[in-house]
């Protein structure tokens, strides 16, 4: 079976830039998280859904994030403009519901802003 | 508020020999607690999971993990480390009431041959 896959695996942008990160999370599951993870900070929650309805998005840091599930299949991540300190490993996680606590992670993207 | 603390931040052990990963939590609930592991450049994967059951959980590869609540503490163990081991593990709290899943700072373990 398929994993949670998120694309793209590296971004290299420069500041001021528009940055979407993609998440596309296993089938039947119906939670679905984006997280951050940095050395400063470790890992961070960002928002999660669930049936594809933000439930919490208090983690995000600021309004040049956001995030969409248009459907159970895909969701996105955008941060624009990106900053410098945006720079960062974005997880996506899936889970079968919001309240098993047992997450599969994607392979992260990496995202520097130059 | 629920947090956890990963008492060390590196543990170095040879391989074969026992490990000791070390998590204290606080929560205000019966709290859920979990044991992640991190590999290079991947995403997180269960090892192991407490939720009120059995308070001795084994996982994945070996590894155990005791949940004491007179301690308030989720260690998780490895009778014989094999260099596969060698990776970055969190300790996760979630309380019963809702998804607000805490991971801790981490802690990596390295296995010398």
């Amino acid at each position: 079976d398929a994993g949670v896959i998120q694309s793209p695996r590296h971004e290299v942008t420069e500041m001021g830039q528009e940055v979407t990160l993609r998440c596309k999370p296993i089938s039947g599951h119906n939670s679905l998280f984006w997280y951050r993870q940095t050395m400063m900070r470790g890992l961070e929650l960002l928002i999660y859904f669930n049936n594809n309805v933000p439930i919490d998005d208090s983690g995000m840091p600021e309004d040049r994030f956001s995030a969409k599930m248009p459907n159970a299949s895909f969701s996105t991540l955008k941060i624009q403009p990106s900053e410098p300190r945006d720079s960062a490993v974005y997880f996506c996680a899936s889970s079968l519901s919001m309240n098993t606590g047992e997450l599969f992670f994607g392979e992260g993207s990496r995202l520097t802003v130059l | 508020a629920q947090s956890v603390t990963q008492l060390d931040s590196h543990v170095s052990v040879s391989e074969g020999t026992p490990v000791l990963l070390r998590c204290n939590y606080s929560s205000s609930y019966s709290p859920s607690l979990f044991w992640y592991v991190q590999h290079p450049n991947k995403g997180l994967q269960l090892l192991l999971k407490y939720t009120s059951a059995a308070t001795l959980v084994k996982g994945i590869n070996g590894f155990e993990a005791e949940f004491k609540k007179s301690e308030t503490s989720f260690h998780l163990t490895k009778p014989s480390a094999h260099m596969s081991d060698a990776a970055e593990y969190f300790c996760v709290v979630r309380p019963y009431n809702n998804n607000d899943m805490r991971f801790g700072a981490g802690t990596r373990l390295t296995v010398k041959p």
